[in-house]
């Protein structure tokens, strides 16, 4: 049974560039949650998606959207990156919104 | 804003021996979760405590619960080197949002 997924695992990019994160949930889950988690911090909540809608936000600016496909999967852009966007980016699945939340290894970007 | 927060930041304990860990938050929670992660990878779930719950046990892990204090401790027993890495405790945000708020974790160096 694979578990979370995320590709890629890392990424370097420079400053105003656009990224564009993936994420594979855990199968027979329905529920896609991402995180930011800078070095040193705990991850902090983006946004979370269920039934391909955005069903909360955390305090991130409109820079960064989201989007769920019909295969539950999931993506995360974010536009004109800034440096303090390098962090470790995480996704969580679930089944239905609010049951215990499988991380996947996470994608380490890095803005030059 | 980070809810919750993990005391101590940094713990170093000899293999064989118990590992204690705090975790304190501000508000009314539903749930309390404790979170390992390896070396900047991935979160693995450990444990979920129900705010109506006092201490619940999972293997060598135990989590006690005081809502009351609004606090939180994870208990490793018999600790191995394998247990080196971050620890974090999770809540669920005040009023029914069912997103996860991270302290900043407590990093557990098991020596061998």
């Amino acid at each position: 049974d694979a578990g979370v997924t995320q590709s890629p695992t890392h990424l370097i990019k420079t400053r105003g560039q656009q990224v564009t994160l993936r994420c594979s949930p855990k199968s027979g889950h329905d529920t896609v949650s991402w995180y930011q988690q800078a070095l040193g911090q705990g991850p902090q909540f983006i946004f979370q998606y269920y039934e391909e809608e955005e069903r909360q936000r955390g305090n991130f600016p409109d820079r960064f959207s989201g989007h769920q496909f019909p295969n539950y999967s999931s993506e995360l852009n974010v536009n004109a990156l800034l440096l303090g966007d390098s962090a470790l980016y995480l996704c969580a699945s679930s089944f239905r919104i609010w049951r215990t939340q499988y991380f996947g290894p996470g994608t380490r970007l890095l803005v030059l | 804003s980070q809810q919750g927060e993990e005391d101590p930041q940094a713990l170093s304990i000899q293999e064989g021996e118990n590992a204690t860990m705090n975790c304190s938050y501000k508000t009314s929670i539903n749930n309390l979760q404790w979170y390992r992660q390896n070396s900047g990878r991935g979160l693995v779930h450990l444990i979920l405590i129900r705010s109506n719950e006092r201490e619940k046990h999972s293997g060598r892990l135990r989590v006690t619960l005081d809502t009351s204090k609004k606090s939180s401790s994870l208990l490793i027993t018999a600790s191995r080197a394998a247990d080196t890495a971050s620890y974090f405790c999770a809540t669920d945000d005040q009023g029914g949002s069912e997103k996860l708020v991270f302290g900043k974790g407590t990093k557990l160096t098991v020596i061998p």
